[in-house]
């Protein structure tokens, strides 16, 4: 199995600013990623994260708005950038493990006012 | 490409009652199919999984068979309890889409009353 931390793990945040979620794992893994999932809705994958490459987005969402960080095999760091109350939602990073199964941090619930 | 379909909740039992949640597929290739549960105010955890057909997953009680004749895997519980109280995700991932990507049912809220 693997354990993800996630930080904040909720916040509330004012319009036009921007939100840096963090995710570390407790062992290396390849791809990381990153999903939303908006009040009462199932989750979406934003975006996937490899380590020394640009990460790979999901059709509608964009680097400019979430920006991706993924400095080494156990870290990784999703912005919410210039945000606004459709943004919203609770945020979720995920890894694979070995037994063919995704884990996923606690989550970071978002709210924008 | 890849989609799951989940029947719509709430669904709501009483204790000790038999419990199904639907869930059928469209998928090219062999995916892998999970059942994950959100507890309130948690986040996601795995509750099942089977990665090829005729599987049988299973853990705390629940069941899902992996059927590829009728794309189906669905959840089944003999006697929910008040704390099976939860939002249960139905996904599958792998398949010619893609290995790695997980993609979600809608989720089915389950409230169990005593």
């Amino acid at each position: 199995s693997a354990v993800i931390s996630q930080k904040p793990s909720r916040d509330i945040c004012q319009r036009g600013t921007s939100l840096t979620i963090q995710c570390q794992v407790d062992s290396q893994v390849t791809m990381m990623f990153w999903y939303r999932q908006q009040p009462g809705q199932s989750l979406t994958l934003i975006a996937t994260a490899n380590q020394g490459s640009e990460a790979t987005y999901e059709s509608g969402f964009v680097i400019d708005k979430f920006p991706i960080s993924r400095p080494n095999l156990t870290f990784s760091t999703l912005t919410v950038s210039n945000m606004s109350p459709e943004d919203s939602s609770i945020y979720l990073c995920s890894v694979w493990g070995a037994g063919a199964e995704a884990f996923f941090g606690q989550g970071t619930r978002l709210t924008v006012v | 490409g890849n989609s799951v379909t989940q029947m719509e909740g709430p669904v709501t039992l009483s204790e000790e009652a038999f419990l199904t949640i639907n869930c059928t597929y469209t998928a090219t290739g062999y995916p892998s199919l999970f059942w994950y549960v959100q507890y309130p105010g948690e986040g996601l955890q795995l509750l099942l999984k089977a990665t090829k057909a005729d599987d049988k997953g299973s853990n705390k009680g629940f069941e899902a068979t992996y059927r590829k004749e009728t794309t189906s895997f669905h959840l089944e519980k003999g006697s929910v309890q008040v704390s099976d109280s939860a939002v249960y995700f139905c996904a599958l991932s792998g398949g010619v889409d893609s290995s790695y990507k997980l993609i979600f049912g809608s989720g089915t809220r389950l409230l169990v009353r005593p």
